[in-house]
């Protein structure tokens, strides 16, 4: 089993519409999670940042993070052209030298007019 | 904001060639990484650093090596670049909650 899996995609939605994006991981010792979106060709941006399980919301964007399922989910809503994009998801444990960060291959997303 | 720089966007080498990537963070972070990204396989670590002249190797050291002189740089190097390094090669740094920050990408090119 994969530390972490993310389903690759594609996925297409309309203007407009809610768009959820989720993780599944393996090791229990995860406490970090991130959500990166990657324009094609372009680095890697950091969207959310949540500490152990919960909600937090950034505008259009709300992660959650559920560690009893060891699932992750971002959520986008009103979702605009402009969100097309790769996400990837990604987790480390906490603290220490355990600074390491494990990836999802990510979920390529168009937002289509 | 944090800002990660990375020395080209884009590079075409030669088989044999020794490569430089440099990469520059601007918030004094102790921690810098060196990954590649290719179809398929996503982001795979090849080094980092958690002080200066500090290194450990990650999941793919091999045919490359790093150097960090000050807290600022770190760069990778390709010692004799082959056609299987042709990738696309990011540099980040890490905050204060293990969140890292990414630069542009390079792009190289191995012919």
């Amino acid at each position: 089993q994969k530390e972490v899996e993310q389903d690759p995609g594609p996925l297409s939605v309309p203007e407009g519409a809610i768009v959820s994006l989720n993780c599944t991981y393996s090791n229990s010792a995860f406490q970090y999670f991130m959500w990166y979106r990657q324009y094609s060709r372009k680095g890697p941006e950091l969207l959310m940042y949540t500490y152990s399980s919960g909600n937090k919301e950034d505008g259009r964007f709300t992660a959650q993070v559920d560690k009893s399922s060891k699932y992750i989910s971002l959520f986008i809503r009103d979702s605009q052209p402009s969100d097309s994009a790769t996400y990837l998801c990604a987790m480390s444990e906490s603290g220490g030298s355990n600074y390491k960060l494990t990836f999802g291959k990510g979920t390529l997303l168009t937002v289509n007019p | 904001d944090v800002k990660v720089t990375q020395s080209s966007r884009y590079l075409v080498k030669r088989t044999g060639e020794k490569v430089f990537l440099e990469c520059v963070q601007d918030m004094d972070h102790e921690n810098m990484f060196w990954y590649r990204q290719d179809p398929g396989l996503g982001l795979r670590l090849i080094y980092f650093s958690y002080d200066v002249k500090m290194k450990e190797k990650g999941d793919i050291p091999e045919g490359y090596s790093v150097s960090r002189e000050k807290k600022e740089r770190f760069s990778l190097i390709l010692e004799s670049a082959s056609t299987n390094q042709t990738s696309m090669y990011l540099c980040a740094s890490k905050g204060g909650h293990n969140e890292q920050f990414f630069g542009p990408g390079t792009r190289l090119t191995v012919l």
